[in-house]
């Protein structure tokens, strides 16, 4: 059983629209919850961390963690071209100190 | 500030060959992460090191070792390369002591075995 999962899209979305992004996991002892940003041939980018139920926003981003229904979202609002990306879920496994990833979800903002 | 930095950013190697990769930490963290990224997919963890041990591994072979050094960077190093070893190889960052553990990567280093 995949331990995270994303849809891989792509999520196509107009500019100035709200993009919805989704990820659940299956280790319910999971600790810590973080979304990652990867343009295509460079690295992954921290923009969201969360650890508490309910919502954590940071500018255009929103995070939020339903820790019952093993599921974290991202939204972004007033989206933008430059926000085409794969975004990558990632979990801090219960019992450690690995970030377990999902495949990520492939993002386009279009004019 | 400087980031998580990673050496070299391309290598192409032959099967059976040796390769070491490098990385320093961001400034302030003390903990190194090493992971595969395979075309496609997301990052998979290889090990993680922090005070010049390792201290957890994810599901890769003993061809994969690696090392800390008292600065904390870190080296990785895969003997006997196979064709399946091409990929990203991202290096990530961390201060142990705080809570939230956020990871920072750096660039990587993508290696082509031929």
């Amino acid at each position: 059983q995949k331990e995270v999962e994303q849809n891989s899209g792509p999520l196509s979305v107009p500019e100035g629209a709200i993009a919805s992004l989704n990820c659940t996991y299956s280790d319910r002892g999971s600790q810590s919850f973080f979304w990652y940003r990867q343009y295509s041939g460079k690295s992954p980018e921290l923009i969201m961390f969360i650890y508490s139920n309910g919502d954590k926003e940071d500018g255009r981003f929103t995070a939020q963690l339903n820790k019952a229904s093993q599921y974290v979202s991202l939204l972004i609002r007033d989206s933008q071209p430059s926000d085409s990306a794969t975004y990558l879920c990632a979990v801090r496994v219960a019992s450690g100190y690995a970030l377990n990833f999902g495949k990520g979800t492939s993002l386009l903002v279009t004019p | 500030d400087a980031g998580v930095t990673q050496s070299p950013t391309h290598l192409i190697k032959t099967r059976g060959q040796q390769v070491t990769l490098r990385c320093s930490p961001k400034s302030g963290h003390d903990t190194v992460s090493w992971y595969q990224q395979a075309l496609g997919q997301g990052p998979q963890f290889i090990f993680q090191y922090y005070e010049e041990e390792e201290r957890q591994r994810g599901n890769f072979p003993d061809r994969f070792s690696g090392h800390q050094f008292p600065n904390y960077s870190s080296e990785l190093n895969v003997n006997a390369l196979l064709l399946g070893d091409s990929a990203l190889y991202l290096c990530a960052s961390t201060e142990t002591s705080r809570a939230s553990y956020e990871q920072y990567f750096g660039p990587g280093t993508r290696l082509t075995v031929t």
